[in-house]
This record gives C-alpha cells, sequence and structure tokens, in this order.
C-alpha cells in the first residue's frame, strides 16, 4: 500500500534560520496529490500545502514545496522560522480526487526558539 | 462556519466495554472520515463515509463500526474495548470532488483510554 516517510521526528531551529522538512512517499499511483498539514498546539489539523503537479512550486504563508515525482519527495521548505510556525507538521498522500483518502507519515514537530 | 467538533474530547473506557465516539458538521460535507492516532504513529484512516455509504478498510474492518443518521452527523462504534484501542480519534469531513482534491477539515480529536 502508500506509505509516506517523514525522517525526522523533531526539529528544532532558532527564529529566522531556514526550515527543511522532509518527505518522501512510495505509491504505485502514477499521479497521486501530496498534502502538508500542520496542527499547532491545542489545535486541529489544518490543510498548509497541496500539489499535483510534477516539479511545480506550490506557496503558501511563506512555506513552499515542490512535488519531485522523480525522487517521490515533496519537502517543505520555509526561508526564515518565525516562533509562530513552531507546531507538528504532516505529509499526506492521496491516490486519487474524489474520496481523498489520505495517508499520513507519522509527523515532524518543528520547534522554533528565539 | 469550518468547524468540525467531536464529543466527547476525552473518554475513559473500561476494557469489554463499549464506546461511541461523536462527530458533527455544519458544512453540508458529502464525506467524513474517522482516523486513529497513536504516539509515534501515523494518524491511520479506519473508515469513511460518502453519503450514505460506509467504506470500512480492510485492516480495521472487524473492529470498528460506524453510523451516519443524517448528513451532519458520524459516530465511530467500538463494541467491546481492548487495551490496543487507546489512541486519538481524528474526524474530518470534506466534499468529494472528483476533478481536484479538496480539503479535508478535521476536528480537535478524541483521546480515548482503556483501562
Amino acid at each position: 500500500g502508500d506509505s509516506v516517510t517523514q525522517t525526522e521526528g523533531l526539529v528544532t531551529l532558532t527564529e529566522g534560520l531556514p526550515v527543511m522538512l522532509n518527505c518522501t512517499y512510495q505509491t504505485i499511483y502514477s499521479n497521486p496529490f501530496l498534502f502538508w498539514y500542520v496542527q499547532h498546539l491545542n489545535e486541529s489539523p489544518r490543510l498548509l500545502l497541496k500539489s499535483f503537479t510534477d516539479n511545480k512550486r506550490t506557496e503558501h504563508q511563506g512555506f513552499h514545496a515542490t512535488l519531485h515525482k522523480s525522487s517521490s519527495s515533496f519537502h517543505l521548505q520555509k526561508s526564515s522560522a518565525q516562533l509562530s510556525d513552531s507546531a507538528l507538521y504532516y505529509c499526506a498522500l492521496s491516490e486519487s480526487s474524489g474520496y481523498n483518502k489520505l495517508t499520513f507519515g507519522k509527523g515532524t514537530v518543528l520547534l522554533v526558539s528565539p | 462556519d469550518t468547524t468540525v467538533k467531536q464529543n466527547p474530547r476525552y473518554k475513559l473506557a473500561r476494557v469489554g466495554k463499549p464506546v461511541n465516539l461523536i462527530c458533527s458538521q455544519t458544512m453540508n460535507h458529502d464525506t467524513m472520515y474517522w482516523y486513529q492516532k497513536k504516539p509515534n504513529q501515523a494518524p491511520k484512516l479506519l473508515l469513511f463515509y460518502y453519503d450514505k455509504i460506509l467504506n470500512r478498510e480492510a485492516d480495521t474492518f472487524e473492529k470498528f463500526q460506524s453510523s451516519r443518521p443524517n448528513n451532519s452527523f458520524c459516530s465511530l462504534y467500538i463494541g467491546s474495548a481492548g487495551l490496543e484501542y487507546s489512541a486519538m480519534y481524528l474526524c474530518a469531513s470534506s466534499r468529494a470532488d472528483w476533478g481536484d482534491y479538496a480539503e479535508q477539515f478535521f476536528g480537535p480529536g478524541t483521546r480515548l483510554t482503556v483501562l
């Protein structure tokens, strides 16, 4: 079945430094949707980014990611971390539109300190 | 309003007893999902309703039941709780979109502890 791998369980950064959270995936489907969901403390997970198109950068709220089907990757990046970016980030995959069933990675906790 | 509500937020259950968790949404979404999240594991899809049709994942087919009495409500039912059911249960909803991906909106979760 499908799988999503997030290699870092915890990333700690100083404010102002760049952010990169890794995400790789496995699927038999040639056109998966890839997503990043973010969950702040005491809040529900919410969609941050999504992509379907190979090699196209997608951006939202200062974060960006590019789906690379050749390497099955969808890494999340931001040029300068802010304290408010501290949260749990999930990478997820959906094999198709329609029912939109999600396969999640384990998640990466990002902690940004002053 | 893009809120998905879950009740209760915390649930304590005894081994062997039934558990019923409730989820509601007012966005008129046709699809509602239940995920299970255990520590150091990825959230795992248990089942989802598309309109009135229940779809259960193969590996959890026997363990969970669900009902959707109307468009707004969806329950997750465990007939006989075991220790392995202790987890966070996340409900989500979305509209089915056959041409694109429609965002899933998540509730805050119900933390179930089975003793």
